[in-house]
């Protein structure tokens, strides 16, 4: 399979417990992105990586949370201190810089905060 | 900043019937828009992506069209079946200079088909 993976697809902690969940794009991906997603709603953008340098954070994105993608591959994105205004499916994405760059989505990271 | 509203927010429909779902957006200065299905607690699938050079795209049951000057996409679903039944997402792609593609969703439209 070489579309985009994400893991875990399902994650259920406890309030102020930290969490982390990776994406794997596509191998020749150059562009990641995350979005979130609450019951009802349509994704949102939360932040967004050319290679290795993230280059746009939205204000949703609190310091309880970060996201790094240390060699331009792989990203993960850690939650700190959980709340459960947390939970929510977590997207990843990716594309190419050129043509249309057309955004490939992953599975979704689902995550519950008791 | 960009808004996007899709109408109705659910439908529930006969199997068979052609139904259309509606997409509208504020800023007219869009690169593309993309209409996705989402299945219960699942990912993302594209349906079809329209440049904003084009005026529809299809494939298969689906037809997909827009216009940018009045702000607007219709996703025509023909023949619906109840594996039809997802909710749909309309998302306008614009591009940025630094932060790449920039996708704006809708709240999507939750179809149901009958049997």
């Amino acid at each position: 399979d070489t579309g985009v993976s994400q893991d875990p697809r399902h994650k259920i902690t406890k309030r102020g417990q930290n969490v982390t969940f990776r994406c794997d794009p596509i191998s020749e991906h150059n562009r990641l992105y995350w979005y979130r997603q609450t019951l009802g709603q349509g994704p949102e953008f939360l932040t967004y990586f050319q290679n290795e340098a993230q280059l746009e954070k939205s204000r949703l994105l609190s310091d309880r949370f970060s996201a790094e993608r240390p060699k331009g591959s792989f990203s993960t994105l850690e939650i700190q201190r959980t709340e459960q205004g947390d939970s929510a499916m977590y997207l990843c994405a990716s594309s190419l810089d050129r043509g249309t760059d057309t955004q490939y989505f992953g599975p979704g990271t689902r995550l519950t905060v008791l | 900043k960009q808004e996007v509203t899709q109408i109705p927010a659910a439908l529930s429909v006969p199997e068979g019937e052609n139904l259309v779902l509606n997409c509208s957006f504020t800023d007219s200065a869009i690169y593309n828009l993309q209409w996705f299905r989402q299945d219960p607690g699942k990912g993302l699938t594209s349906l079809l992506l329209i440049q904003s050079s084009q005026r529809e795209q299809t494939s298969g049951r689906l037809n997909a069209s827009l216009d940018k000057s009045s702000g607007r996409s219709t996703l025509y679903i023909a023949a619906s079946q109840p594996g039809d039944s997802a909710t749909y997402l309309c998302a306008v792609i614009t591009l940025k200079e630094t932060s790449g593609s920039r996708l704006t969703f809708g709240e999507g439209t939750q179809l149901t088909v009958n049997p």
